[in-house]
């Protein structure tokens, strides 16, 4: 069964706001991740944060991560027309080498 | 760069038809790891390798085989074609509870 869950499945929003998606989880992991995949294509890793860190930044991006919880948060922040993409969440399942994904956001940038 | 090269971009198949779908990477990852992808519900983990000869089931096996003979080659085959799966199918590798590295994806029509 699907470990993540999106929230929400569509996001659309103006250029220059900020976007913010959901992932929940239901077992332990290692790592969480969050991926972008433009139409039709292969995925992308954006970032990932380990099970022991709760905020991680990399440029406009910032990931949280409430393991009581089993949630993460990314937040783009100042968003482009080139940020419009599927957004997932992956979690490295803990005591197994698999990596399990979620459902995905679809985040449309109007410009 | 990492690469992870998938053999086909498109393929069309009859149904009955036995598949071979073909994955490279050339980082000497452990991991390698076949999902297929359908609208609404996201990246599905087929099978996934820790190690040459070694393979695990993921969430959807059934209808489907793999080889890892080779570190850098991992195949996915699909025993005797059927309709139900036609799909985007992605390839790939990573180190141990690290980023994930994708192809570019086949799209698998099977007629």
């Amino acid at each position: 069964s699907q470990q993540g869950e999106e929230d929400p499945q569509a996001l659309s929003i103006q250029e220059g706001e900020n976007a913010t998606m959901n992932c929940s989880y239901k077992t332990s992991i290692n790592n969480l991740q969050w991926y972008r995949q433009n139409s039709g294509r292969g995925l992308v890793h954006l970032i990932l944060i380990r099970s022991n860190e709760r905020e991680k930044h990399s440029g406009r991006l910032r990931v949280t991560l409430d393991t009581s919880k089993k949630s993460s948060s990314l937040l783009i922040t100042a968003s482009r027309a080139a940020d419009t993409a599927s957004y997932f969440c992956a979690t490295g399942v803990q005591g197994a080498q698999k990596l399990v994904f979620g459902q995905g956001t679809r985040l449309t940038i109007n410009p | 760069d990492v690469k992870v090269t998938q053999s086909s971009r498109y393929l069309v198949k009859r149904t009955g038809e036995k598949v071979f779908l073909e994955c490279v990477q050339d980082m000497d990852h452990e991991n390698m790891f076949w999902y297929r992808q359908d609208p609404g519900l996201g990246l599905r983990l087929i099978y996934f390798s820790y190690d040459v000869k070694m393979k695990e089931k993921g969430d959807i096996p059934e209808g489907y085989s793999v080889s890892r003979e080779k570190k850098e080659r991992f195949s996915l085959i699909l025993e005797s074609a059927s309709t139900n799966q036609t799909s985007m199918y992605l390839c790939a590798s990573s180190w141990l509870r690290t980023e994930a590295f994708f192809g570019q994806g086949t799209r698998l029509t099977v007629v």
